[in-house]
């Protein structure tokens, strides 16, 4: 199976900070990355596939790139909503798998 | 858009088998368009997937499940279920229903739609 690591574990930023995590998958997965966000008690939403597509309706301050084995994620302007656990996900191999989670916090 | 909805039990005794089912609504399992999958958290903890499901009934179950999960679906009800056998306490969790798009002739694994999530503790 592949590993997905993500970091940092957890991050606390303030409001209009750059964010970026970073995402390492333990084999070469091409582009097969997505995003996804989730607040607390609350399912997650996926906010990027294919490594860097963003889905629709998801503010343009988020962003993610990479390919192979190292991806990032980065919200370039942090707001209050933005509070939430972030997780990658592989899909390149069965079965699909998430990173560990980045809690993001507002400083 | 589609909407999900996981209901079942939300204690269930160790040894015994996990039983929920997943409602489909704003679309029809029969459609084809989209494969069914369910992902579990454990409290605080990360989201595993542990299986899916398409209206034919093919399915592929995650290797480290596989033993004990059995997905099935009934498009006369627009529902799709899970059963997970031989519980023990690591298998309490948040269970979310969720949506993936078909892709050709293969599930996306983009997970776009989800169930509210359901928490089933395993504990005597």
């Amino acid at each position: 199976d592949i590993q997905m690591t993500q970091s940092p574990s957890s991050l606390s930023a303030s409001v209009g900070d750059r964010v970026t995590i970073t995402c390492q998958a333990s084999q070469d997965i091409s582009n097969y990355l997505n995003w996804y966000q989730q607040k607390p008690g609350k399912a997650p939403k996926l906010l990027i596939y294919d490594a860097s597509n963003l889905e629709t309706g998801v503010p343009s301050r988020f962003s993610g790139s990479g390919s192979g084995t190292d991806f990032t994620f980065t919200i370039s302007s942090l707001q209050p909503e933005d509070i939430a656990t972030y997780y990658c996900q592989q899909y390149d191999n069965l079965p699909p798998a998430f990173g560990q989670g980045t809690r993001l916090e507002i400083k | 858009q589609v909407q999900l909805q996981e209901s079942g039990p939300g204690l269930v005794k160790p040894s015994q088998t996990l039983s929920l089912t997943c409602t489909v609504s704003g679309g029809s399992i029969s459609s084809g368009d989209y494969y069914w999958s369910w992902i579990r958290q454990p409290p605080g903890k990360g989201l595993e997937w542990i299986g899916y499901i398409y209206y034919s009934g093919s399915t592929y179950y995650n290797p480290s499940l596989k033993s004990r999960v059995t997905i099935s679906v009934d498009t006369s009800k627009n529902q799709f279920s899970l059963k997970l056998s031989s519980v023990t306490a690591a298998d309490t969790a948040v269970y979310y229903c969720v949506s993936e798009l078909k892709m050709g002739s293969s599930p996306s694994h983009s997970f776009d739609y989800w169930g509210q999530g359901t928490l089933v503790t395993v504990s005597s």
